[in-house]
């Protein structure tokens, strides 16, 4: 079965500082690890995805996550938040085969000036 | 990547009447799938829906209260019928493409 856990629902930091969003997952195979963005009023924007190749992936706006077999964790990091970052953070999970996706609960991110 | 074009973007309904939402894919794609987002929550998959066969629902959900209609490989219709209060969701498609999905940009349901 899988499974995807987002811890914090809520997240706030300073602008300039380190974004961490934390995602775990459970999985009876190596699975497909996403990270999407919903801002206010809009539909979900993929910020990047691990399929199996390289451990760290790089995203779009600066974003980047770490694929951890061994802490079956997937955290979203930025090294210094913009305003703009402000969103819904969603983490999602496939199996290699399949097309059930499973999302987490979100975490929403604010940023303060 | 698939760009998908959604409408309505939002609509206010009364209760007891149904919404049909629109999905169009710029491309060809084979699995289509309707997710409601209720308040606060994360994404709840309803239905998957291929090119000539019937969606599969998940459960909880029936096609008496969400018909879904998928006439060729880039299109998509969702229903919401007899609406109530409670289906004020935000309703989004999606198309699966190789390793992920693209979404489009929601259809937000106020019930009242």
């Amino acid at each position: 079965a899988q499974s995807v856990t987002q811890l914090g629902s809520h997240v706030s930091v300073s602008e300039g500082a380190l974004v961490l969003l934390r995602c775990n997952y459970s999985s009876s195979v190596p699975p497909y690890l996403f990270w999407y963005v919903q801002y206010p009023n809009q539909g979900l924007q993929l910020l990047l995805k691990y399929t199996s190749a390289a451990t760290l992936v790089k995203g779009i706006n600066g974003f980047e996550a770490e694929f951890k077999k061994s802490e079956t964790s997937f955290h979203l990091t930025k090294p210094s938040a913009h305003m703009s970052d402000a969103a819904e953070y969603f983490c999602a999970v496939s199996m290699n085969t399949g097309n059930q996706f499973y999302f987490g609960t979100g975490t929403s991110l604010t940023v303060i000036p | 990547s698939a760009v998908i074009s959604q409408k309505p973007s939002r609509d206010i309904c009364q209760r007891g009447t149904s919404l049909t939402i629109q999905c169009q894919v710029d491309s060809q794609v084979t699995m289509m799938f309707w997710y409601r987002q209720q308040p606060g929550q994360s994404l709840t998959l309803i239905a998957t829906a291929n090119q000539g066969s019937e969606a599969t629902y998940e459960s909880g959900f029936v096609i008496d209260k969400f018909p879904i209609s998928r006439p060729n490989l880039t299109f998509s219709t969702l229903t919401v019928s007899n609406m109530s209060p409670e289906d004020s969701s935000i309703y989004l498609c999606s198309a699966r493409q190789g390793y992920g999905y693209t979404f489009g940009s929601g259809t937000r349901l106020t019930v009242v």
